[in-house]
């Protein structure tokens, strides 16, 4: 079974569209993680979150947000796309504030035209 | 927050030699140090892991050491092989996982 998984896999969509983007996993992990990838590989984040508390990354503008109906899931939404959004935008989840390894799901490619 | 710094940003070794990846943290409070491969378009995937009460852990031939006082830890490659080539983030955690920029390492035949 696959512990980290999003969907779609790819996305195409044109600007100024608005845009989900769903994770989940079956860890059991109550610490979910937002990363944006761009074309250069660097690995950002742009929100923690667990049952207790939402971190931001401040550098993110306010048109992404994150929705968790439940533990296991951290969906992402982003309104109004801009070209510049353009990225592979991974899931990722672990234990807490514990010292434990982070899984990633396989990852979103997004396109913006 | 945390800063994360890792270098060199591109590194290329002949296939059999030793490659070497160094970064540094600023928050003393991190105690999680995770190692990360990504294949190209593959999602990163943990090769190993120090936490903050170790100086130095080996698994096969990958070996992370970490020094606490300098902020400073390392990820060594030994016997390199052409399947070790990929883009290798260092990490430090305290409440998050906040990554550096990633070394591409190239084995050269």
């Amino acid at each position: 079974d696959t512990a980290v998984s999003q969907t779609p896999k790819y996305l195409v969509t044109q600007m100024g569209n608005d845009k989900s983007i769903k994770c989940e996993q079956n860890l059991g992990h109550d610490t979910m993680y937002w990363y944006k990838q761009d074309s250069k590989k660097f690995l950002k984040i742009m929100f923690s979150y667990n049952n207790k508390e939402l971190i931001i990354n401040e550098t993110v503008p306010n048109r992404f947000s994150p929705k968790s109906p439940d533990k296991a899931h951290l969906n992402l939404h982003i309104n109004s796309l801009e070209l510049g959004d353009s990225a592979v935008y991974f899931c990722a989840s672990s234990h807490g504030t514990q010292g434990t390894e982070a899984f990633f799901g396989q990852g979103t490619r997004l396109t913006v035209v | 927050g945390e800063n994360v710094e890792q270098h060199p940003s591109t590194l290329s070794v002949q296939e059999g030699d030793s490659a070497v990846i160094k970064c540094t943290y600023s928050d003393s409070a991190s105690n999680y140090f995770p190692w990360y491969k990504q294949e190209l378009g593959k999602r990163p995937q943990l090769i190993i892991d120090i936490r903050s009460n170790v100086g130095e852990k080996k698994d096969q031939r990958i070996a992370v050491t970490l020094n606490k006082t300098a902020k400073h830890f390392s990820l060594h490659i030994t016997e390199t092989q052409p399947e070790d080539s990929a883009v290798y983030f260092c990490a430090a955690k305290d409440d998050k996982i906040i990554f550096g920029k990633g070394t591409r390492l190239h084995i050269l035949p």
